[in-house]
């Protein structure tokens, strides 16, 4: 299966600073038909996740644009341009390109300084 | 506005079985693939079945293959989700998803396996 590794596991930020996680893939995650199937998703505590980014950089519909996903082939990355509050929460890149089974990385824990 | 809303989680002894459902609306369900997956206390997201649009493909993690089947009924908008031979290891949040890609997702479903 294919191995998604994040970075950093913990992210303290002060509130209107940017914020930035990155997600590894053991294999290229480009599929055949040319697209690359990285998501991003983020958990705030207490609730279900929710889907923020498909396809890399394809934001969801309702998500602010201060989130904005970026990268190819096994090197991707999250950024949020100014942190809000509402931001607090874990955040996982999900790869859907190798199998099902589909894998998710281990999660980054987003708190304010 | 699509909707998922899980049920069937319990407290079961290990060994024994349950079956969770996941009653879907708000799109048409007999177009997408839909999925399960967990999340233990305090854990991470960890992807557990998926199952085709008709229903005629479905697939596992090593974690549950042979004891977790996976199946759907598109005339009731539901996705079912077997779980046999529970161990202690799969009590979790249980959710489901549409689509390959977890598009939107349920509130979850508890299970817990414990004696």
């Amino acid at each position: 299966d294919v191995v998604m590794t994040q970075s950093p596991l913990s992210l303290p930020v002060t509130l209107g600073q940017p914020a930035s996680i990155s997600c590894r893939s053991s294999q290229s995650l480009v599929y055949s038909d040319g697209n690359t199937y990285l998501n991003w998703f983020q958990q705030r505590p207490g609730q279900s996740p929710r889907r923020l980014i498909y396809k890399v950089s394809n934001r969801d519909s309702g998500v602010p644009d201060r989130f904005s996903g970026s990268g190819s082939g096994t090197d991707f990355t999250l950024k949020i341009s100014r942190v809000e509050a509402e931001d607090v929460g874990v955040y996982y890149c999900m790869q859907g390109t190798h199998g099902p089974p589909h894998t998710f990385g281990q999660g980054t824990k987003l708190e304010i300084k | 506005e699509v909707q998922l809303l899980e049920s069937g989680g319990d407290l079961v002894q290990p060994g024994g079985s349950l079956r969770l459902s996941c009653a879907a609306s708000g799109f048409t369900f007999s177009s997408y693939a839909m999925i399960w997956v967990r999340q233990a206390p305090g854990k991470g997201l960890e992807w557990v079945s998926a199952i085709s649009n008709s229903g005629g493909s479905t697939y596992y993690a090593d974690s549950v293959k042979g004891r977790f089947t996976i199946s759907r009924d598109n005339s009731k908008n539901t996705v079912y989700l077997q779980m046999n031979s529970l161990r202690a290891e799969d009590t979790a949040v249980y959710y489901c998803a549409v689509n390959w890609n977890g598009d939107y997702w349920g509130q979850g479903t508890l299970v817990t396996v414990s004696s």
